[in-house]
């Protein structure tokens, strides 16, 4: 079955405690990217990665980190998370930039205190 | 960049009904998508949509792209159809604000 899997699905930790988000998808996918959710704003891109070791900011980078070493992974990393960085979020992955079907996977809800 | 525009921002409906959202893009897209994200908080694809029309039961949707707009339709609302639906697009896939649908029994 093709999908896109985060783990955790939900995270409850303490302010400056590093954390890493992963993230894999089984659809050989070169694009790839993360996104945060938040009431009153929306779905907002954090990262991308256009193919292994090519990743850019995408609109709310600061606070994050993100690695592409290999096509199916993309982990997101909070090196010192702040109570700022509560939200929902995502992992989605498609194969071409801007021409084919992106999905999902199905959330983290990340809780700092 | 791109504005995405979704409405009515919010749907109240009785169980039955039928509706129509609307997702307007400020500048052209070649791979807008509806979303429905669940009680659950999941988004789950509903079309993969960047012209013409397409149908899934009883859901259906529509883009011109030329006028820039995507249609949802949702016909015979049923109460597991609530939940925020979602337009996006664009290289960044730019999200919409979307529209939440409240159906009631």
């Amino acid at each position: 079955e093709a999908q896109v899997t985060q783990n955790p699905r939900y995270l409850i930790t303490v302010t400056g405690k590093k954390l890493t988000v992963t993230c894999s998808q089984n659809m050989n996918h070169e694009y790839m990217s993360w996104y945060r959710q938040d009431p009153g704003l929306g779905l907002r891109q954090i990262y991308y990665s256009m193919n292994v070791e090519v990743t850019d900011k995408g609109d709310v980078p600061e606070g994050y980190k993100v690695s592409r070493k290999e096509k199916r992974n993309f982990p997101l990393i909070l090196e010192s998370p702040s109570p700022n960085q509560t939200s929902l979020y995502f992992c989605a992955s498609r194969g071409q930039v801007g021409l084919t079907e992106a999905f999902f996977g199905q959330g983290t809800r990340l809780t700092v205190v | 960049g791109i504005q995405v525009e979704q409405s009515p921002p919010d749907l109240i409906l009785q169980e039955g009904a039928n509706s129509t959202l609307r997702c307007n893009f400020s500048d052209s897209v070649n791979n807008l998508q509806w979303f429905h994200q669940n009680p659950w908080g999941q988004l789950i694809n509903l079309f993969y949509i960047p012209s013409g029309t397409k149908q899934n039961g009883r859901l259906s949707a529509t883009t011109v792209a030329t006028e820039r707009y995507s249609l949802l339709y949702i016909s015979s609302s049923q109460t597991t159809d609530s939940g925020v639906y979602f337009c996006a697009g664009a290289q960044k896939l730019v999200f919409g604000q979307g529209t939440r649908l409240t159906i009631n029994p």
